[in-house]
């Protein structure tokens, strides 16, 4: 059983491009987080995401960023016009059912570089 | 305003010796609190999940306490290896499905 599964693990995108970050969760999961680490900072909640749902993006940017979970298919988190603020790590946990109050598993992260 | 905060951006400790890292929180009454390990470039991983209702949990060289009157949780390896040389974070539950992080603490063992 693979463990979450995100690609690509580095991403380079020059200022203006668009982003895209897909995440397989683990099998049987069907919801999905999203969150985002600066250098030298927390992981910050992005997106909470089940099948063909939002749930909850109260941390999402208002501007530029977007996020789905299809049916089939890995979660995608779309960053439109990348700025370099956008740089940074990106990771996604996956969960069977709502919550993450067992055991949690994050992916490897995609590194995102805004040149 | 609602706030995580670990001890110290970075703790030395020397090899075997028991390595202590505090999260405390406010304006929050989590159900549940995790403590997470992340090495440089990696994802975190999962260690321990401790519930409202206890007081404290192991695992092999771990235990993690979770106080809900002093709304702090600490965090313990016992017996400390180089190996253990991480970024430790502790992530709550916000009572609608999702978790929030410190910002971690650095630790390095040292030999």
């Amino acid at each position: 059983n693979a463990g979450v599964m995100q690609n690509p693990r580095h991403l380079v995108r020059r200022r203006g491009q668009e982003a895209r970050l897909r995440c397989s969760p683990m099998k049987g999961h069907s919801h999905v987080y999203w969150y985002r680490q600066l250098p030298e900072e927390g992981l910050k909640f992005m997106v909470y995401l089940q099948k063909e749902n939002i749930i909850d993006e109260s941390g999402m940017p208002k501007e530029r960023f977007s996020a789905e979970f299809p049916k089939e298919g890995p979660s995608i988190l779309r960053i439109q016009q990348v700025v370099r603020g956008d740089s940074a790590a990106y990771f996604c946990a996956s969960s069977p059912g709502g919550g993450l109050d067992t055991e949690a598993f994050f992916g490897q992260g995609t590194r995102l570089t805004v040149v | 305003s609602q706030k995580i905060e670990q001890n110290s951006e970075a703790l030395n400790i020397q090899e075997g010796k028991t390595a202590t890292l505090t999260c405390n929180y406010t304006n929050y009454s989590p159900a549940y609190l995790q403590w997470y390990r992340q090495d440089p470039g990696r994802g975190p991983v999962f260690l321990l999940l401790i519930r409202e209702n206890e007081k404290e949990k192991r695992k092999e060289r771990l235990k993690v306490t979770f106080d809900t009157t002093l709304k702090q949780s600490l965090f313990h390896i016992t017996a400390s290896q180089p190996a253990d040389s991480a970024t430790y974070l502790c992530a709550l539950d916000t009572g609608d499905d999702k978790i929030i992080f410190g910002k971690g603490t650095r630790l390095h063992i040292l030999p």
